[in-house]
């Protein structure tokens, strides 16, 4: 079956550690992007992707960082620099970003909590 | 920049009934789509129903119906015959093209009474 996997569901980190959310899709999507949520809010963008090797800054993107070496992966890094890291983390991944019928299919996500 | 206004933090509805939820949104952008997805205590997103700007008639998908009002940048979700599965998170969200991604609201939480 296609679709996104997030990698572990829940995770735990002391402070001033980096940690890295995993996520696969098996789609042959090109755009791919990272959310977070918080309690009592919707999801906001912290990057995305169009293709390979290529990568933009989204809303709140200060404290993270991103790869995109392969098409199916694109993992994020929750640095010790980012001041509330604990919260709920969906990847998703679409066909492309060109065209606005692109839905976006979302990840089981990542619980992070950091203490 | 775009914004998207969910008005409503819970609504309750009893089994088998119709219930209705409330978005609005603000944009200069003539050419966009919105979207309804339901999040379930899994915390998966599942995307329910999604409106092109520029279609007048208003989309529907078995049970979920939106009233989409341009004018008035509305944007509404009506579920008929409310089901216990239907018990989620329900986000609004909008997308213009060349957006980085999509726009969420805060969200809905529908209860729904047995």
């Amino acid at each position: 079956d296609g679709g996104i996997t997030q990698s572990p569901k829940y995770l735990f980190r002391k402070e001033g550690q980096n940690v890295t959310l995993s996520c696969e899709q098996n789609l042959n999507h090109d755009a791919m992007y990272w959310y977070r949520q918080d309690p009592g809010q919707g999801l906001r963008l912290i990057y995305y992707s169009q293709i390979v090797n290529d990568f933009q800054k989204g809303d709140i993107a200060e404290g993270y960082s991103v790869s995109r070496e392969k098409k199916e992966s694109f993992p994020l890094t929750v640095t010790s620099a980012q001041k509330n890291p604990t919260a709920f983390y969906l990847c998703a991944s679409s066909i492309g970003q060109a065209s606005l019928t692109y839905e976006q299919y979302f990840g089981p996500g990542t619980r992070l909590t950091v203490t | 920049a775009q914004t998207v206004t969910q008005s409503q933090p819970e609504m309750s509805v009893q089994e088998a009934e119709t219930v209705t939820l409330s978005c609005t949104y603000d944009t200069s952008e003539s050419d966009y789509y919105l979207f309804w997805y339901k999040q379930p205590p899994s915390r998966q997103m599942i995307l329910v129903i999604r409106q092109e700007a520029y279609k007048q008639q208003n989309a529907t998908e078995n049970r979920f119906s939106v009233n989409f009002q341009k004018a008035a940048k509305s944007f509404s979700l009506k579920i008929s015959d409310s089901q216990l599965g239907d018990a989620a998170m329900y986000f609004c969200a909008y997308r213009t093209l060349g957006a980085d991604g999509l726009t969420f609201g805060k969200g809905t939480h529908l209860i729904i009474q047995p």
